[in-house]
């Protein structure tokens, strides 16, 4: 799986959208960009993936740059509930990979009242 | 209605004990995982058991057994339990390989 690098930490303001980069520049064809995040004293849960297209569900939106090597998670308005370490994974999609998940320090997202 | 399921929720034992954590999906997924996150907080992959393939991390002692009774369940038996061996324990299933995977809300266990 390729390596991805996530800022160690970020505040946003309750009801603005939080944007969280990632960036994966050894990124292979093959792979896909997942983000999930861990509130505290939770399991890892599941926000969103994506290839190559922007993606939109209930939770977040995905934004992956034309080249590939970089992505952004977008919380369109946080809520404190929001304020959980999000991790961004780089590997393959459906059908592939039998090993786990391979996390990284992520990112601390502190929403701010 | 949770979806994967743990117990015990919390574990202190003996160092030296053997022990087993549960793990239940109704899901109806064909993928299940085990993870420990330590002091540091760090998230690593363990096992993962797919249509009775179990491919397992190289750095997992062999201390460390899953037993999958059925589908839908993935057990976890730790031997001779160590005082390394105290972190938190997520279970996680996942539809297939490489499909999103769903956790666990963990078992914290404690070696004394």
């Amino acid at each position: 799986d390729a390596k991805t690098t996530q800022p160690t930490s970020m505040d946003c303001a309750e009801g603005r959208a939080a944007n969280l980069p990632c960036n994966h520049s050894t990124i292979s064809g093959n792979e896909y960009v997942y983000w999930y995040r861990q509130i505290h004293s939770q399991g890892p849960q599941y926000i969103i993936h994506g290839l190559k297209n922007n993606e939109t569900n209930e939770m977040a939106s995905l934004i992956i740059t034309e080249d590939r090597k970089s992505s952004t998670l977008i919380l369109p308005h946080a809520t404190l509930r929001d304020t959980a370490v999000y991790y961004c994974i780089v590997r393959v999609g459906a059908g592939g990979g039998a090993d786990g998940l391979t996390f990284g320090k992520g990112t601390h997202l502190i929403i701010q009242p | 209605d949770t979806a994967v399921s743990q117990t015990p929720k919390y574990l202190v034992t003996q160092m030296g004990n053997d022990k087993s954590i549960k793990c239940e999906q109704n899901l109806g997924h064909d993928t299940m995982y085990w993870y420990k996150q330590d002091s540091k907080k760090f998230l690593k992959i363990m096992f993962s058991y797919n249509n009775k393939e179990l491919i397992i991390n190289e750095t997992v002692p062999n201390r460390f057994s899953p037993k999958s009774p059925d589908k839908a369940h993935l057990n976890l038996h730790i031997n001779s339990l160590e005082l390394g061996d105290s972190a938190v324990y997520f279970c996680a299933s996942s539809q297939g390989l490489g499909q999103p995977q769903h956790f666990g809300d963990g078992t914290r266990l404690s070696i004394l």
